[in-house]
């Protein structure tokens, strides 16, 4: 079964990191771009991040930029985000997600996580 | 980068076909064909229904299609069903970041 299981959220008070991992299962983990996306509560979707398949080129949103990192290990199937200097308005459910297409960077988002909730208050 | 810009919602009574539109600029929708549409139930994950503007991954019905004209794209949802009742949020690759994808912010479809 093609799986995507996200864990490391919690809460932590601002200005503190944490990272998130996401264990893949179920597919050839290093053939595909991945990506991060949150989603506020009671609010819409927002792109994080992502990388390509063998970590060359990565990409943030403005929000996070310089203070989320992400990286990934292929050998192991796991996708990370370091997430420094963080923000009450960084409160969010965090979900990894495939990208549909080998090897592209472009597409769209086929199979997601359930998501690791992080919490940002003092 | 802003998001994309979605009616915040739309209805329909089953059998009926409801439209979803999704507008952005040539940096985004307009510049590529690379818009996907994802169905949220409530405390569930999104799930990929459209992908490269029309195109539906397996398993997913031939109900829901898709299209794009100009800045503006669409999902189109013909025989409604209960079950289609869900928030639906397009996205699009965006070319203002490496990797970016732009979300719109979601419309609620009610299923009456």
């Amino acid at each position: 079964e093609v799986q995507l299981v996200e864990s490391g959220g919690g809460l932590v008070q601002p200005g503190r990191s944490l990272r998130l991992s996401c264990a893949a299962s179920g597919f050839t983990f290093d053939d595909y771009a991945m990506h991060w996306v949150r989603q506020a509560p009671g609010k819409g979707l927002q792109w994080v991040s992502g990388i390509i398949w063998n970590s060359a080129t990565s990409g943030y949103a403005d929000s996070v930029k310089g203070r989320f990192t992400i990286s990934r290990d292929n050998a192991k199937n796991s996708l990370y985000l370091q997430m420094n200097s963080l923000r009450v308005e960084d409160t969010a459910l965090y979900y990894c997600a495939k990208e549909i297409k080998k090897q592209w960077s472009r597409d769209g988002f086929d199979i997601w996580g359930q998501g690791t909730m992080v919490t940002v208050s003092s | 980068q802003s998001a994309l810009t979605q009616p915040a919602s739309v209805s329909g009574s089953p059998g009926q076909s409801i439209t979803i539109s999704c507008t952005g600029t040539s940096s985004d929708v307009g510049g590529y064909d690379f818009v996907s549409w994802y169905q949220q139930h409530p405390g569930e994950a999104p799930k990929l229904m459209i992908y490269d503007v029309s195109n539906r991954p397996s398993g997913v019905s031939n109900r829901f299609s898709g299209s794009k004209s100009g800045n503006t794209a669409s999902l189109t949802i013909s025989g409604l069903q209960a079950e289609d009742e869900a928030d639906y949020y397009c996205s699009s690759y965006t070319s203002y970041t490496t990797l970016g994808r732009v979300f719109g912010g979601g419309t609620k479809l009610t299923v009456l």
